[in-house]
């Protein structure tokens, strides 16, 4: 059983770099989630997705884009890397609606920013 | 407004201690979901227990025991004869009925010593 599955795992970018972050699910979740956890303040929601082709705005959006073409893929992209990114990012997803479901969670993604 | 408190930065404790680790959380709704999540040195996060607003009962498993006592706002997690291997952050989370947006707390990191 993969579940929920994050690559890459760790990173290093310069300033102004783009990259994306790539999150594969295989439990046929129709919700999925990037969060990133800093030192002190948990887990912050990013951007979500309820469903194939589907993407809303979470706590902490700005900086960031997502796309979700594949009900299987959450994709998570940084246009111009800032230091500020620098975080450990995480991929969830979870049956239905989060209220009742718990989140399935990837292994993380460390991202430095230089 | 919806907030999550865990006071308890860091614990750290002798092997075969009891530990409790505290969660406070904050609500308008009337319905609601508790979590518990463990992030083991490893850095997933995994599902420890889910509770629903209208269910005040606490719950063991195992060596885990859950004390949720909405008078207080509160769902804490008590570990009983703690082992090396208990040794994690713990983060409590929030969520509203009909909500995607789960509120995490900052987390609590346990140190298990032998």
């Amino acid at each position: 059983n993969a579940g929920v599955t994050q690559t890459p795992k760790f990173r290093v970018l310069k300033t102004g770099q783009s990259m994306t972050l790539l999150c594969a699910q295989d439990m046929n979740h129709e919700y999925m989630y990037w969060y990133r956890q800093d030192p002190g303040m948990g887990l912050r929601l990013i951007h979500y997705s309820v469903g194939e082709g589907t993407t809303a705005k979470g706590e902490v959006p700005d900086g960031y884009n997502v796309s979700r073409l594949k009900k299987q893929n959450f994709l998570l992209g940084l246009e111009s890397a800032a230091p500020s990114q620098t975080s450990v990012y995480f991929c969830a997803s979870s049956y239905s609606t989060t209220a009742e479901q718990p989140q399935h969670f990837g292994d993380g993604t460390r991202l430095s920013i230089l | 407004a919806q907030k999550v408190t865990q006071a308890q930065t860091e614990i750290s404790v002798v092997e075969k201690e009891d530990v409790t680790l505290d969660c406070v959380y904050e609500t308008r709704d009337t319905t609601y979901y508790l979590f518990w999540y463990k992030q083991p040195p490893s850095g997933e996060l995994v599902f420890l227990i889910r509770r629903n607003s209208f269910d005040e009962q606490n719950e063991i498993s195992g060596r885990y025991s859950w004390n949720f006592q909405k008078s207080t706002s509160s769902f804490n997690f008590t570990i009983t004869a703690s082992q090396v291997v208990d040794s994690a952050v713990y983060f409590c989370a929030l969520t509203h009925t009909g909500g995607f947006k789960t509120i995490f707390g900052a987390g609590t990191r346990l140190f298990v010593k032998a």
